[in-house]
């Protein structure tokens, strides 16, 4: 079965420093998310992308990040100058059809930042 | 404003005990309901979705519009049923979904 699939799995980066965080979605899904997970707490929406802009972000997603889909198969999120607070589980999606299908998620890219 | 509750961190039951997964959500439009679940060291996976109205591992879950609720429920839970379970909002027209805090279930033996 297709996968959603997320590198680096575990990533530690000093604080100031840039991220991208790699994600290769579900080859014919068209709708690309990335949620976040900060240890104990809920899932929260970063951002939506279809058709190759960004379709909705939250007020989480800030000037310091930006995603792109550079090649028609990689979707990347990069953190242009992490903060403490940006440590978390970084959940790449992606969705075949449109708003309120099924989500498939990847394993996740657990990011710390010292 | 679109939200999903999830008002029990933790449930903790007994292995063949029914379980019910509470899930209040508010959302003006026609809402697109989810369970998802998150296994020891897993990915989060679909667990079930209104619309389809199927039972997946014994669990249903019933879009009551009335009460805005989508309980999650089973009759007698299973220890491999242990998990993170989130309830989520789709909403229709908007590129997102909404997660609730998630309830952790705990099956005792």
């Amino acid at each position: 079965e297709p996968e959603v699939t997320q590198t680096p799995s575990h990533q530690v980066t000093q604080m100031g420093q840039e991220v991208i965080l790699r994600c290769v979605p579900i080859s014919n899904h068209l709708y690309f998310y990335w949620y976040r997970q900060i240890l104990g707490q809920k899932v929260e929406f970063l951002v939506s992308f279809y058709n190759n802009e960004i379709s909705e972000k939250s007020e989480i997603f800030d000037d310091q990040f930006s995603v792109e889909r550079p090649d028609g198969s990689n979707f990347t999120l990069k953190i242009r100058s992490t903060k403490l607070e940006d440590s978390a589980m970084y959940f790449c999606a992606s969705q075949e059809s449109g708003p309120g299908n099924t989500i498939y998620f990847g394993e996740g890219s657990w990011l710390t930042v010292v | 404003a679109q939200r999903v509750t999830q008002p029990e961190k933790l449930l903790s039951v007994f292995k063949g005990a029914p379980v019910e997964l509470k899930c209040n959500y508010s959302y003006s439009g026609s809402p697109e309901l989810f369970w998802y679940v998150q296994y020891s060291r897993q990915r989060l996976q679909l667990l079930l979705r209104h619309i389809s109205r199927e039972s997946i591992k014994g669990f249903t879950a019933d879009l009551n519009k009335g009460e805005t609720s989508f309980h999650l429920k089973k009759p007698f839970a299973q220890e491999e049923d242990s998990a993170m379970y989130y309830c989520a909002l789709g909403t229709t027209g908007g590129f997102k979904t909404i997660f609730g805090a998630g309830t952790r279930l705990f099956v005792k033996a």
